[in-house]
């Protein structure tokens, strides 16, 4: 069974450019769930989502979206980048909500740097 | 608000050696614990999910328990090998229905 595959595993963008981060989860799971993990502030949730719907979000501006699709891929979009979006972005998938006990599958993650 | 904390942030031990991973949390609604490793440049890999009616878990040389009384929970790695370098993180979700991630316990198996 193909594990959590997130696209492109690197990216670099300038400051003020918009980038999209793309997830397919293990086949079968339909939630995924987003998080940001830098060295200062370890990893943090960004939002979950489940049957197309954002079912819980963390503390993040709403220049961070996402987006679930009927197949469960999932994408998230960052607008007007800034230097402190430089992060290792991850996305995790599991059979159902976490809050229901689904263990979490993660992808390795795509690599984002603001110059 | 649930916030998590692991200590020690670094551990180096001999191979061979039993050793004990710790993980603090604030919020005693938690619905599960879960303990994760990773390898570096790569994603999360779940080690163990304990559901908060549980007191523990096994798989292999790990287990994990929970006490929400106390809010703690510890992954003991028994036999440790050198391929069990990586970082620890463990996760609670709370009343919130939010993961949140501890900053982790980076360990070095020494052969």
């Amino acid at each position: 069974k193909a594990g959590v595959t997130q696209t492109p595993r690197y990216l670099i963008k300038t400051r003020g450019q918009q980038v999209t981060l793309s997830c397919s989860p293990i086949s079968g799971h339909r939630s995924v769930s987003w998080y940001q993990q830098t060295p200062g502030q370890g990893l943090q949730f960004l939002f979950e989502y489940f049957s197309e719907t954002q079912r819980n979000k963390g503390n993040f501006p709403g220049r961070f979206s996402g987006r679930q699709f009927s197949n469960s891929r999932s994408e998230m979009n960052v607008s007007t980048l800034e230097l402190g979006d430089s992060a290792l972005y991850l996305c995790a998938s599991s059979l159902d909500l976490v809050s229901y006990n689904s263990p979490l599958h993660f992808g390795n993650g795509t690599r984002l740097t603001v110059t | 608000k649930q916030e998590v904390t692991q200590i020690p942030a670094a551990l180096s031990v001999p191979e061979g050696e039993n050793l004990v991973l710790n993980c603090s949390f604030t919020d005693s609604a938690i619905y599960n614990l879960q303990w994760f490793r990773q390898d570096p440049g790569k994603g999360l890999t779940s080690l163990l999910l304990i559901q908060s009616s549980q007191r523990e878990q096994t798989s292999g040389r790990l287990n994990a328990s929970l006490d929400k009384s106390s809010g703690r929970s510890t992954l003991y790695i028994a036999a440790s090998q050198p391929g069990d370098s990586a970082t620890y993180l463990c996760a609670g979700g709370g009343a919130t229905n939010k993961l949140i991630f501890g900053t982790g316990t980076l360990l070095a198996v020494q052969p």
